[in-house]
């Protein structure tokens, strides 16, 4: 069936380190792609997304291209910063009868130390 | 433009209470979906709405478990005779209509049940 799979986490990084969380997804149709973020506490708010094939999506220094030969949605930064720490989740979206579906990975915790 | 508005934020609970967790969507969105995230885990899909219909339910426990969203008022997860397995944050999120090109969920800060 139509699923994403995710990066395990937890991830830990140095301030100015790279970040890459890896996504990959399958899907019988066409998806639309999410990146999701959830800082403690709160709800989760997009951060970005790309809509058809070879998309960027960017927002906050963080990118990630829609791959469809590689069905993958690989979130990145080059320069993370303490503020970014939190749980990232990838997501697609699928066209129903009646509305969209939405199938969210299980979420990769960031930590990022000073 | 108010977002996503779930209340209670914060709900506590004795085992075998009722619990009744409100959303109202943003406004013009007509599709709510409602996700149970357990601690130290990911986001579990529990049911998807439109006014006075349920499209999916299919992630929603067979028992105990109910949810609406009716012609007018908010949409409602109720959860009778709570356990404490039932504690976790119950996130509400919409979307636009269906073919209004903007298939983007919004997401409300939360309701974290606790059951003692």
């Amino acid at each position: 069936g139509d699923s994403v799979t995710q990066m395990e986490g937890p991830v830990t990084l140095s301030e100015e380190a790279c970040l890459t969380i890896n996504c990959t997804y399958t899907a019988t149709g066409y998806p639309s792609l999410f990146w999701y973020v959830q800082y403690p506490g709160e709800g989760l708010q997009l951060l970005l997304k790309a809509t058809k094939a070879d998309d960027k999506g960017s927002n906050k220094g963080f990118e990630a291209t829609y791959r469809k030969e590689t069905t993958s949605f690989h979130l990145e930064k080059g320069s993370v910063q303490v503020s970014d720490s939190a749980v990232y989740f990838c997501a697609l979206s699928l066209p129903a009868n009646t509305g969209n579906q939405f199938y969210f990975g299980t979420g990769t915790s960031l930590t990022v130390i000073p | 433009n108010a977002g996503v508005m779930q209340n209670p934020r914060h709900l506590v609970r004795r085992r075998g209470q009722e619990a009744r967790l409100r959303c109202s969507p943003m406004k013009g969105h007509s599709h709510v979906y409602w996700y149970r995230q357990l601690p130290e885990e990911g986001l579990k899909f529990m049911v998807y709405l439109q006014k006075e219909n349920i499209i999916d339910e299919s992630g929603m426990p067979k028992e105990r478990f109910s949810a609406e969203f009716p012609k007018e008022g908010p949409s409602i997860l109720r959860i009778q005779q709570v356990v404490r397995g039932d504690s976790a944050a119950y996130f509400c999120a919409s979307s636009p209509p269906w073919g209004s090109g903007a298939n983007v969920l919004t997401f409300g800060a939360g309701s974290r049940l606790t059951v003692l």
